[in-house]
């Protein structure tokens, strides 16, 4: 199994400003995903964080709003830019070895005022 | 989009098997079929996945339709720690996880 942890847990923002998420996981993994998670709702998924290439984004999320770095096989990065009050949400990534289970991280809480 | 479909709610009396239903009529015949369990916005657990046999781990049974086209998620003891919403979810071919609404079980004294 991979342990996954994000920073920061939780975070009050300003409108138009950004923020830059991080996701580490334990031991190598293949697959990296980014979910957005909107209150009362299920999970979102908003791309698909490519080691060495650009991420791959779902329909309706797109590189300028979300753009994903991954520079290895063990971290990733979602940055929510311009942010507005719709931005909140908790974001969570996961991870995982191919064809196997994937692994969530405990998410970030994001507030925008 | 997701290819599940759960009932929104259930419940399951403490100590009694919780049967959770699950249907995905248009599962590929190379897709797998995942649960996971969310608690108080936690992130998601893993639980149990299956292809096409039935399977058993320390948490819980899958089982899967011959035609594939529903499976159930069966907690045989449930306790009140397994109150939460559970995700049956069917993993495509580029090892994305679409999440469906989910069912949340509440377990009852």
């Amino acid at each position: 199994s991979a342990v996954i942890s994000q920073k920061p847990s939780r975070d009050i923002c300003q409108r138009g400003t950004s923020l830059t998420i991080q996701c580490q996981v334990d031991s190598q993994v293949t697959m990296m995903f980014w979910y957005r998670q909107q209150p009362g709702q299920s999970l979102t998924l908003i791309a698909t964080a490519n080691q060495g290439s650009e991420a791959t984004y779902e329909s309706g999320f797109v590189i300028d709003k979300f753009p994903i770095s991954r520079p290895n096989l063990t971290f990733s990065t979602l940055t929510v830019s311009n942010m507005s009050p719709e931005d909140s949400s908790i974001y969570l990534c996961s991870g995982g070895q191919g064809s196997n289970e994937q692994f969530f991280g405990p998410g970030t809480r994001l507030t925008v005022l | 989009d997701a290819k599940t479909t759960q009932p929104p709610s259930m419940d399951c009396a403490e100590g009694r098997a919780a049967n959770l239903p699950c249907n995905h009529s248009t599962i590929s015949g190379n897709e797998y079929v995942y649960w996971y369990r969310q608690i108080h916005s936690q992130g998601p657990q893993y639980i149990i996945h299956g292809l096409k046999n039935n399977e058993t781990n320390e948490m819980a049974s899958l089982i899967i339709t011959e035609d594939r086209k529903s499976s159930t998620l069966i907690l045989p003891h449930a306790t009140l720690r397994d109150t939460a919403v559970y995700y049956c979810i069917v993993r495509v071919e580029g090892n994305q996880f679409y999440f469906g609404t989910g069912t949340s079980l509440t377990v009852i004294p």
